[in-house]
C-alpha cells in the first residue's frame, strides 16, 4: 500500500540551530512529493514540491529538500530556524490526479 | 485576493444532526477536495471533485455527503451516519491546467464538535 511516513512526531530545537525533518515514502514508482507547513487553527502552505529532474529542491522560507530515491526519502532542510518557523510540518505524496497521501506530520517547537 | 474561503471556522452540533461545511474558491480552480485532520493521523481524503457535477469518493467517505453545483463551491455534509465526526476540516483546490500535480490550495478550515 501507498504510504508516507514521518518518523518524528515533535521535534525541538534551538533558535538558530540547524533542521532536518524526515520523510519516507512507499509506492510503486518514484511519486511526485511535497512539503507544507501548518500553523495552528491554520490551512497548509506549500514549501516546497519535487516533480523530476535537479534531486535538491529549494522552497520558500529558506526551505530546501533533498529526494534520495535509493533511500525513499525526501528529508526537509533548513540550515538556521527562527521562532517563527515553529509550526507542523507535513510531508505528502502523490501518484498523480492531485490525489495526496499525507505523513501523519512532525510538529516543530523552537527554543529562544 | 484570490482564496478559499471556509465557514464557519468553529461549528458545534448535537449528536443525530446533519451539518453542512461550506468551502468556496475564487481562484478558477477545477478540482477541489475536503480532508479531514485528526491529531497525529494527519489529512485523510474524504471526497474530491475535478469537474462540476462530478466527484469521487476518497479514503474515508463513509457518513459524508458532497455536492458541485457550480465550480466555486463544494459544500460537505456530515451526516448523523458518521460514527466520530468531531474534527477539523480542510477544503483544498488545485488548478488542473496547471498539471495534474499542481499544488493544492488550503482554506483555513473549519472545527466541527459534536456532542
Amino acid at each position: 500500500a501507498q504510504s508516507v511516513t514521518q518518523p518524528d512526531i515533535h521535534i525541538t530545537v534551538s533558535e538558530g540551530a540547524s533542521l532536518e525533518l524526515r520523510c519516507n515514502y512507499s509506492y510503486g514508482a518514484t511519486p511526485y512529493l511535497f512539503w507544507y507547513v501548518q500553523s495552528p487553527g491554520q490551512g497548509l502552505q506549500l514549501l516546497l514540491k519535487y516533480l523530476s529532474g535537479d534531486t535538491l529542491v529549494q522552497g520558500i522560507k529558506g526551505f530546501e529538500a533533498e529526494f534520495k530515491r535509493s533511500q525513499s526519502s525526501f528529508n526537509l532542510r533548513k540550515p538556521s530556524v527562527h521562532w517563527s518557523d515553529a509550526a507542523e510540518y507535513f510531508c505528502a505524496a502523490s501518484g498523480g490526479y492531485n490525489k495526496l497521501i499525507f505523513g501523519a506530520g512532525t510538529r516543530l517547537a523552537v527554543h529562544p | 485576493d484570490g482564496g478559499i474561503t471556509q465557514s464557519p471556522k468553529y461549528l458545534f452540533r448535537k449528536e443525530g444532526q446533519n451539518v453542512t461545511l461550506s468551502c468556496e474558491q475564487n481562484l478558477n480552480h477545477d478540482a477541489m477536495y475536503w480532508y479531514r485532520q485528526d491529531p497525529g493521523q494527519g489529512l485523510r481524503l474524504i471526497y474530491y471533485s475535478q469537474i462540476v457535477n462530478d466527484f469521487q469518493k476518497g479514503d474515508i467517505a463513509e457518513g459524508y455527503s458532497v455536492s458541485r453545483e457550480k465550480k466555486e463551491s463544494f459544500p460537505l455534509t456530515v451526516t448523523s451516519a458518521q460514527k466520530n465526526p468531531t474534527a477539523f476540516y480542510l477544503c483544498a483546490s488545485s488548478s488542473l491546467r496547471e498539471g495534474l500535480n499542481s499544488p493544492l490550495h488550503f482554506g483555513n478550515g473549519t472545527r466541527l464538535t459534536v456532542t
